[in-house]
Parts: C-alpha cells; sequence; structure tokens
C-alpha cells in the first residue's frame, strides 16, 4: 500500500527566510497531491491541490511542487513570518476498486517554527 | 455556512465504559470520514461513511469500534469497553457528493481520555 513520508518531524527557520518542506512517496503516483495546516488543538485546514500534470502550483506567500519522477512534492513559503508556525500535513488520495470512493492517507506532518 | 461539527470536544471515560462521537458533516456533504491522531503522531484514517453506508472500514479496529451515519441525524463514532490506548484526537471530515477534488472539510476534534 501506498506510503507518504514527510522529511523531518520539525524545521525551525528564521522569519523572513523561505520554509521548504518535502513529501515523500513510495508506491504509484497519485492523480493529485494535497498539503493541509494543523495548528495545535484543531483540525487540519486544506491548504493547495497540485495535480499529476501540473509542476508547480501558487498561492499568495505558498508554492508547491510535484514531480512524479522523483515520487515527491515540495511545499514552500516565502518570507516566512511567525503565524506561519504549525504543523503541515500532506494527503493523497489512496486508490481503491471503487471510482467515488476517496480514501485519503496523510503524512505525519512536518512541525514548522518561525523564530522572529 | 457553519463548518463539520463535532462533538463533545473533550470527553472522560473510565475504563470499560462507552463513548460515543458525534460529527455533523457541512451542510450539502454527504461523505464523512473519521481520523484517530495519537499525540505527535499523524492521522490515521478509520472510516469512510456516505449515507447509511459504510464504504471503507479498513482503518478500524476490528473490535469495539463501529461508526454509523445514518439517514438522519450525525454520523456516530462508537467505542465500547474503552481501554486506555484509547485516547486520542478524533477527527472528523466532509467532502461534497461531486466533488472532485477530494478536499476534505475538518472539523475541530474530540478528545478523548480513558482514565
Amino acid at each position: 500500500s501506498q506510503k507518504i513520508e514527510q522529511n523531518s518531524e520539525a524545521l525551525n527557520i528564521q522569519e523572513g527566510k523561505t520554509a521548504t518542506l518535502t513529501c515523500n512517496y513510495t508506491n504509484y503516483s497519485p492523480a493529485y497531491l494535497q498539503w493541509y495546516r494543523q495548528d495545535p488543538g484543531r483540525g487540519p485546514v486544506f491548504l493547495l491541490l497540485i495535480r499529476e500534470n501540473e509542476k508547480e502550483k501558487r498561492k499568495e506567500r505558498l508554492k508547491v511542487t510535484f514531480d512524479t519522477t522523483l515520487k515527491q512534492s515540495l511545499f514552500h513559503i516565502t518570507a516566512s513570518q511567525p503565524a506561519d508556525s504549525a504543523t503541515y500535513l500532506c494527503a493523497l488520495r489512496e486508490q481503491t476498486g471503487y471510482s467515488s470512493a476517496s480514501k485519503i492517507i496523510f503524512g505525519s506532518g512536518t512541525r514548522l517554527s518561525i523564530r522572529p | 455556512n457553519a463548518g463539520v461539527m463535532q462533538n463533545p470536544r473533550h470527553l472522560v471515560r473510565r475504563r470499560g465504559q462507552e463513548a460515543r462521537l458525534r460529527c455533523s458533516p457541512m451542510k450539502g456533504h454527504s461523505h464523512v470520514y473519521w481520523y484517530r491522531q495519537l499525540p505527535e503522531e499523524g492521522l490515521k484514517f478509520m472510516v469512510y461513511l456516505q449515507k447509511e453506508n459504510i464504504i471503507d472500514e479498513s482503518g478500524m479496529p476490528k473490535e469495539r469500534f463501529s461508526a454509523e451515519f445514518p439517514k438522519e441525524g450525525p454520523s456516530i463514532l462508537r467505542i465500547q469497553q474503552v481501554v486506555r490506548g484509547d485516547s486520542a484526537a478524533y477527527f472528523c471530515a466532509s467532502s461534497p457528493r461531486t466533488s472532485k477534488r477530494d478536499t476534505q472539510y475538518f472539523g475541530p476534534g474530540t478528545r478523548l481520555t480513558v482514565l
């Protein structure tokens, strides 16, 4: 079955720098991959989705890339701010026998801390 | 449009008791998913339901756990005879029937503590 690995449990960077988080998957390439943000004590919040035929997707200070050859997605936050501190989860849909079924599996997350 | 609602937000049970967790999906959403998150760990898929049907329960423990999503009312995750290892945050998510992106909208979670 598909496995997702996020590069590190924690990442600590200086405010204003670009944070880069990595998500690797082990098996088939999914049709798309998603990134979520989770703050302590709260549920995950959807940020971005990138399809397999898209190399890059941007939303304000966020950028996601998707390399199906490397089986990897990179998540970038430019001009990082302390308010960006959170856990970021990568997720993808696991293929099932049902066209309408959507079992989403998540990585364990990377805890990002932006220090002032 | 209210988001996904879960109640209770915090639940304390003693070993051997039953825990019932409720989830009301967003208006117009007919797909519900339950996840468990242990401290310092990622979200683990438990079960995926549509109205009155369990679509995928491959992540559910074989015993003591059950889930339903009736025609009327919220989805219920039921844990019988709770043990300390059941202590975790349980999140519910919903998505609309016609969503092609499978974006899931999460509730705030129920934090279960088993004494």
